[in-house]
């Protein structure tokens, strides 16, 4: 059972314009959403992350919209360069009363920003 | 900010051989640190939950006799594959949690490419 769906699979965008990708859960227990970015070889980089309190989160270009009521939220890039260009994955965890779970990743999207 | 280092970055090793991975948390304390495995083009999966100075907890269909782990100290875990065989090729990464520090903050090794001749 997949608990964090990710789409679409694969995504291409003209450089200055806006990437967005979307994940969906199922598991209510979730209550950090974050996002990585990563390149080939390497391990994944936390880009973003919101909690379900707030509906919206911005840092420079990347934001999160989360929508609690139908468990979803998605990342929107702003200006995307060819810099950009990854795959990237959302993730969901739960934290309950000081036991740490581990992240459950979406499968993942790989963005080309075309120049 | 929180740094991860995993070692070694890459590795060969032949069939029947144990490889051990290290995860050491360099500028704070974990008490918990998590190991997922990647193979190519696919997502991370959740291998298993390290608990330093305990049994780690592995998920599902994941065999603890042949993924050792182990958390000696606050900053260091370490994964062993014992008799490693072609099909445990693989990106091997792990993360670590702060104690007491930004909660819900996941921290990412550099990974480690295993491939098993």
């Amino acid at each position: 059972q997949q608990q964090v769906k990710q789409s679409p699979q694969s995504l291409i965008v003209q450089k200055g314009g806006i990437s967005i990708i979307n994940c969906a859960y199922e598991n209510t227990a979730f209550d950090y959403f974050p996002w990585y970015q990563q390149f080939p070889g390497k391990g994944p980089a936390l880009l973003i992350a919101i909690r379900p309190d707030v509906s919206e989160k911005k840092e420079g270009r990347f934001t999160i919209s989360f929508n609690k009521s139908a468990k979803q939220f998605s990342l929107h890039i702003m200006d995307s360069q060819p810099g950009d260009s990854a795959t990237y994955f959302c993730a969901a965890s739960s934290y309950s009363g000081g036991g740490a779970d581990g992240l459950t990743f979406g499968k993942g999207t790989h963005l080309i920003i075309q120049p | 900010g929180a740094v991860v280092s995993q070692h070694p970055s890459r590795v060969i090793c032949k069939s029947g051989t144990s490889v051990k991975i290290e995860c050491r948390s360099l500028d704070f304390q974990a008490t918990t640190m998590f190991w997922y495995r990647q193979f190519p083009k696919q997502s991370l999966m959740l291998m298993a939950t390290s608990n330093e100075g305990s049994k780690a907890t592995y998920e599902q269909g994941v065999e603890k006799d042949k993924f050792l782990i182990n958390h000696a100290s606050l900053t260091l875990s370490t994964l062993t594959v014992t008799s490693a065989h072609p099909e445990d090729s693989s990106f091997y990464i792990c993360s670590a949690r702060p104690v007491g520090g930004i909660p819900y903050g996941y921290t990412f090794g550099s990974g480690t490419r295993l491939t098993v001749v």
